[in-house]
């Protein structure tokens, strides 16, 4: 079954402990894209991927890193996790990256930084 | 100034109302439009997808574009409770240089179809 996969689902932790939260995708999307959810901000891109090895910011980037060393997995790092990083985190993959290729969303991840 | 403004409700409406869904965005640059629906604690998928102005109809669905007001919309014939969900809409331009990659997404707004 084609699909983009995020672990963990859930995850409760506390300021400062480094965490990743990762993504897999088996469709052999070249496009890779991190989002975080809020309550009234909508959905704002934190960092995306055209191909492996190349990355860039999207809108809101502090705090965050990731890495593109294969095609299928796109990890999303909190080095010092911090309260106001508590959202629901979406990775979605695409064929080709927008403005064309619909993008296929993971399940999603809550994290909550305590 | 968020460059894509979504009214996010709550909508609610009857079964079998025309639900209209709308989106204002201040960049000129954009050509690409999408609205994804969101359902209840999963991700967005994508509903439907058009480029520069004009219409689109897909089923009981119809994205319109108008670039001249920067006014997007998407219109729900018969609605259903099924289509209870959160609509978002996304917008992208050309992609050249450093906006390539980038989408930008309203806040979404919120709908629930009551029987």
């Amino acid at each position: 079954e084609a699909q983009v996969t995020q672990n963990p689902r859930y995850l409760i932790t506390v300021t400062g402990k480094k965490l990743t939260v990762t993504c897999s995708q088996n469709m052999n999307h070249e496009y890779m894209s991190w989002y975080r959810q809020d309550p009234g901000l909508g959905l704002r891109q934190i960092y995306y991927s055209m191909n492996v090895e190349v990355t860039d910011k999207g809108d809101v980037p502090e705090g965050y890193k990731v890495s593109r060393k294969e095609k299928r997995n796109f990890p999303l790092i909190l080095e010092s996790p911090s309260p106001n990083q508590t959202s629901l985190y979406f990775c979605a993959s695409s064929y080709t990256g927008p403005p064309a290729g619909e993008q296929y969303f993971g399940p999603g991840t809550r994290l909550t930084v305590t | 100034q968020k460059e894509v403004e979504q009214d996010p409700g709550p909508l609610s409406v009857p079964e079998g109302a025309i639900v209209s869904l709308n989106c204002t965005y201040s960049n000129s640059a954009f050509q690409y439009f999408m609205w994804y629906r969101q359902y209840s604690r999963k991700g967005p998928e994508l509903l439907m997808y058009t480029y520069s102005s004009g219409n689109k109809e897909d089923g009981r669905f119809t994205a319109q574009v108008d670039k001249s007001s920067k006014y997007i919309s998407l219109f729900i014939r018969d609605s259903q409770p099924s289509d209870s969900a959160t609509y978002l809409c996304a917008m992208s331009d050309l992609g050249r240089g450093s906006t390539l990659g980038r989408l930008y997404f309203g806040r979404g707004t919120q709908l629930t179809v009551w029987p």
